[in-house]
Parts: C-alpha cells; structure tokens; sequence
C-alpha cells in the first residue's frame, strides 16, 4: 500500500494567514493526489483533484502543488469558515489511502 | 445534483454483520466512468477505503478487509450496499458511501454511525 504522510498534523493560525499543509508520499503517485476538507459531523469535501486542479466551486485561496511525491495544499488569507481538517488521498493505485489528516484551529 | 444517502443498522453485536445501503439520488448508479466507493472513518484508523463496485458489476476490495466485505449493487433501486462479516469492536465506525472516480471521490453521503455492542 501506498502511504501518505501528512505534516503537520496540528496547525494553529489567525484569519488572514497564509498556511501550507504537506502530503509526502512513499512512492510516485502519477499526480493522482486529491485534497479534502471535513468539518466536525460532516463528510470530506472534495478541494482539489490531480494534485493542482481546483474543484468547481472551491474559493480560488486554495491551491494546491507538487515536487516529486511531495505534495502540498496552501490556504491563502484563511478565513473564518477555512477552520477544519484537511486531509490528502492518493488515486495512482489500489487500495486507495488517505493522510491522516491536518487540523486547522484557531489562534 | 447528485446526492448519496446511507442507511442501515446503527448497532451491531460483535460477530454478527453490519449491512449498509447507499441510496443514490440526481443521477443514475449505471452512468459510465464512475465506480461506487465505501469509505469508513474511526478514531483510531482515520479514513480507511473499504472498496468499490461499478454498475456492471466489477468489485475490488480493500485487501485488509477482503475476506469479510461483500458489495452489491440494485440497479433497479439505483442503489449500492455494504455487508461486513464477523464485526468486532474495531468495526466501530462513520461508514461513507460516495462515488468515485480516477482522480477524486465526490461527492460523499453524510455517513452513518455503526457501533459494535454487546
């Protein structure tokens, strides 16, 4: 199986910061490397497919980037409602795996 | 705008099976190009891919969970289901059903909480 190690694994920042989570994978992915956001008693929300390709209706503060197998989601000026947990998913090979995950709280 | 919906037992004693029904809705289960996925989240594993099935019928499974995890799909209800055999408290878990893709897993169900309980 694929890992993917997320880092941090906590995150304290204030609104209007920029942050940037990363995704290292333990082998190529092809760039098949998803981002998700979830909140407390909600699904993930897809935010970004095939590392860099934002999802439609996602605010354009998200991006996302990639160097090798490292990957990494930044969140530019956080907002309020950007207070969650993100977590990354490989799609190159079966099974698929995720991070485990990235909380974002408030300063 | 395609919505997914599971249901099925909340509480299930260790050993039994823990069945779970995806109700799909905005689409149908039988448009090409995508697979229908089973992802759980616990505290202790995180987000683990249970497996997925496609429309025609054509299944892979999670390997660590394979030899209990049955899928199925009812075209007619445009529906998809789970059943996971032999359940111990480490089943204990949010269960998502979601439809998948090459790149992405969107959009996801709610989730449904299943406990493992004498």
């Amino acid at each position: 199986d694929i890992q993917l190690t997320q880092s941090p694994s906590f995150l304290s920042a204030s609104v209007g910061d920029t942050v940037t989570i990363t995704c290292r994978a333990s082998q190529g992915i092809a760039g098949y490397l998803a981002w998700y956001q979830q909140k407390p008693g909600k699904a993930p929300k897809l935010l970004i497919y095939t590392a860099l390709t934002l999802q439609s209706g996602v605010p354009s503060r998200f991006s996302g980037g990639e160097s090798g197998t490292d990957f990494t989601l930044t969140i530019s000026s956080l907002q309020p409602e950007d207070f969650a947990t993100y977590y990354c998913q490989q799609l190159n090979s079966y099974p698929l795996t995720f991070g485990g995950g990235t909380k974002v709280e408030i300063k | 705008q395609l919505q997914l919906q599971e249901s099925g037992s909340g509480l299930v004693k260790p050993s039994e099976t823990l069945s779970l029904t995806c109700a799909v809705s905005g689409d149908s289960i039988s448009s090409g190009g995508y697979s229908w996925s089973w992802i759980r989240q616990s505290p202790g594993k995180g987000l683990e891919w249970i497996g997925y099935i496609y429309h025609s019928g054509g299944i892979y499974y999670n390997p660590s969970l394979k030899s209990r995890v049955t899928l199925s799909v009812d075209r007619s209800k445009n529906q998809f289901s789970l059943k996971l055999s032999s359940v111990t408290a480490a089943d204990t878990a949010v269960y998502y059903c979601a439809r998948s893709s090459r790149i992405s897993v969107d959009p996801w169900g709610q989730g449904t909480l299943v406990t493992v309980s004498s």
